[in-house]
């Protein structure tokens, strides 16, 4: 069954830094990799996607993220961090294989210092 | 174009008691997603529907849940006899497939479950 595995359930930078979220995927996942992000108390919004078009996707807000099959990851970054970067982030892959779904990440919270 | 919307974002209610969420998905999207997240968690696949009809039910959905979407365009989800572990948050999703590939998801807000 499709999977992903998010490392690291907290992840702490200070403001201005390089942000790493890192997100794997099973090895039977079709190319199309999501990332999404939660504000407190607010439902998921698309932050990227990848679709096979490009390995270096970009997306919202400054995120990209690089899709390395040799490596099963698709690792999202910011170069530099913004407090109001400060959310939870969730990596999620679709089922192909038990229905139409999506199936998510444990998801990475995100804390900006000043 | 006004994005999904759900109703009520924040509920609270005593273990026993029957509760009923409502989302409205953008307009024209066929499909219709449920997802639950507890805390700590990322979203749990629950069911979907393409127009009226549900077409998958995942095996969290116990028999106190249920589904609808009468005229394929809002849902409702109801809880009979909740019990504290439906304390969640439960989010709705919608997509189109006249549009796009159905995984390409639009989420809404969300409704906060508390159970006391």
């Amino acid at each position: 069954a499709q999977s992903v595995t998010q490392l690291g359930s907290h992840v702490s930078v200070s403001e201005g830094a390089l942000v790493l979220l890192r997100c794997n995927y099973s090895s039977s996942v079709p190319p199309y990799l999501f990332w999404y992000v939660q504000y407190p108390n607010q439902g998921l919004q698309l932050l990227l996607k990848y679709t096979s078009a490009a390995t270096l996707v970009k997306g919202i807000n400054g995120f990209e993220a690089e899709f390395k099959k040799s490596e099963t990851s698709f690792h999202l970054t910011k170069p530099s961090a913004h407090m109001s970067d400060a959310a939870e982030y969730f990596c999620a892959v679709p089922s192909f294989t038990y229905g139409n779904k999506l199936v998510f990440g444990a998801g990475t919270i995100l804390r900006v210092k000043s | 174009d006004t994005g999904v919307s759900q109703d009520p974002r924040h509920k609270i209610t005593k273990r026993g008691q029957n509760v009923t969420f409502r989302c409205d998905p953008i307009s024209e999207h066929n499909r219709l997603y449920w997802y639950r997240q507890t805390l700590g968690q990322g979203p749990e696949f629950l069911t979907y529907f393409q127009n009226e009809a549900q077409l998958e039910k995942s095996r969290l959905l116990s028999d106190r849940f249920s589904a609808e979407r009468p005229k394929g365009s809002f849902s409702t989800l109801e809880i009979q006899r909740t019990e504290q572990g439906d304390s969640a948050m439960y989010l709705c999703a919608s997509s189109s497939l006249a549009v796009g590939p159905w995984y390409e998801q639009y989420f809404g807000p969300g409704t906060r479950l508390t159970v006391t």
